[in-house]
């Protein structure tokens, strides 16, 4: 089945505590982007990557970190969390860029920080 | 100033009825593709359909419709015969040819589907 695997469903962490969260996808999708969601904000893009090894920075990527070292992984690194970044988190994946490719969505993460 | 703006917040519905949701974009480029996508109460995102600026004809696919009229930059979904199941969070989506090539949300409307 074609899908974006997204690991863990839920978390609670402390603060300062380095957490990863995972992001697989089996449809040779060369976009990858991850997103939180906020009430009242919507989704925010955080970083996002058009390939292997080429990442750039979203709207709110401050306390985030990236890596595609392969085309169907691109893991979400928080490396000391606060408060702040308690949201519910997606990624996607689209098959290249382009105005007519939608995104394929991951199950989301729901992180609480404490 | 936003991008996507979806003006109803929540609504609610009587089963069996044909629901709009609106939506209005903001965008300069002749070139752009709208989605519409579905987040139930558990939470994922679900893609429902899409709308090419170069599309001659409105996107249908089963129960939903996209009302597309790119003069007055409105691309309005359109649920047929809704059912309690479309109760959900609903949003509307669309994507520019940016450099970061994102697809920017609107911040969604509520629907409710009343038995």
């Amino acid at each position: 089945e074609a899908q974006v695997t997204q690991n863990p469903r839920y978390l609670i962490t402390v603060t300062g505590k380095k957490l990863t969260v995972t992001c697989s996808q089996n449809m040779n999708h060369e976009y990858m982007s991850w997103y939180r969601q906020d009430p009242g904000l919507g989704l925010r893009q955080i970083y996002y990557s058009m390939n292997v090894e080429v990442t750039d920075k979203g709207d709110v990527p401050e306390g985030y970190k990236v890596s595609r070292k392969e085309k169907r992984n691109f893991p979400l690194i928080l490396e000391s969390p606060s408060p702040n970044q308690t949201s519910l988190y997606f990624c996607a994946s689209s098959l290249s860029r382009g105005t007519n490719y939608g995104y394929t969505f991951g199950s989301g993460t729901r992180l609480t920080v404490v | 100033a936003q991008k996507i703006t979806q003006t109803q917040p929540g609504m609610f519905v009587q089963e069996k009825e044909a629901v709009t949701l609106d939506c209005t974009y903001d965008t300069s480029d002749p070139s752009y593709g709208l989605f519409w996508y579905k987040q139930p109460s558990s939470g994922e995102m679900i893609f429902l359909i899409y709308q090419g600026s170069y599309d001659q004809q409105n996107a249908t696919e089963g129960r939903y419709s996209l009302n597309f009229q790119k003069a007055r930059k409105s691309a309005n979904l359109v649920i047929s015969a809704s059912q309690l199941g479309d109760s959900a969070m609903y949003f509307c989506a669309m994507r520019e040819p940016k450099r970061d090539d994102k697809i920017i949300f609107g911040k969604g409307t509520r629907l409710h589907i009343l038995p």
